[in-house]
């Protein structure tokens, strides 16, 4: 009964292979992310999704395409991967509640894919 | 872009020792939410602050949000090996919702046996 689940959990693969990795949630929320989270275990949002259509997309590669199927999947298509690309890779989602003037966000992450470029 | 600092980086403290972390930022949110990661896992919410000056408890820990908006304070009491772990605090500012979440630069727990 996993909220948030991604898989693959580990991912070795070569430079300049194409990759994915998918993300489900089971939680009924409307909003979906993929956050990065580097070796200093810096975790910065690269994506966000609400009810499959893209709101939110940092300074992020082209090589990195973001896939909404359902509000309860979110795969993460990865190009040409680069050295620098490994990372773990974090699915979450969250439904936001509404408070006047306000919104709020309680995000719930999956696993983590750990993804190495060889 | 936006960072949140927190502080401090790390910690070493014994079992049963009372433990304080906070976090700043250069500009206001709306929401903070604290988080913990374990080695191998994603991170885990603890407890979420709406409103500013709020003091909210999850068993041992507690948080605060900050009168200016700008801050937040999480502490432990009695701390117990299994509070090992690095804290990560996030905000948001949303008036509308789907708002990203900044987080913190992470606090890592130790605990010496």
């Amino acid at each position: 009964d996993t909220a948030v689940s991604q898989t693959p959990k580990y991912l070795v693969t070569q430079m300049g292979n194409d990759k994915s990795i998918k993300c489900e949630q089971n939680l009924g929320h409307d909003t979906m992310y993929w956050y990065k989270q580097d070796s200093k275990k810096f975790l910065k949002i690269m994506f966000s999704y609400n009810n499959k259509e893209l709101i939110i997309n940092e300074t992020v590669p082209n090589r990195f395409s973001p896939k909404s199927p359902d509000k309860a999947h979110l795969n993460l298509h990865i190009n040409s991967l680069e050295l620098g690309d490994s990372a773990v890779y974090f699915c979450a989602s969250s439904q936001e509640y509404f408070r006047p003037g306000q919104g709020h966000t309680e995000a719930f992450f999956g696993q983590g894919t750990r993804l190495t470029v060889v | 872009g936006q960072q949140l600092n927190q502080s401090p980086q790390s910690m070493f403290i014994q079992e049963g020792e009372d433990v304080s972390m906070n976090c700043t930022s250069s500009s206001i949110f709306n929401t903070w939410l604290w988080y913990k990661q374990e080695p191998g896992e994603g991170p885990v919410l603890l407890i979420a602050l709406y409103k500013a000056g709020e003091l909210t408890s999850n068993g041992r820990l507690t948080a605060q949000f900050g009168i200016t908006r700008k801050d937040s304070f999480l502490n432990i009491s009695a701390s117990i090996p299994s509070d090992v772990g690095i804290y990560f605090c996030a905000g948001q500012l949303s008036n509308f919702g789907n708002e990203k979440l900044t987080f913190g630069t992470g606090t890592r727990l130790t605990i010496i046996p």
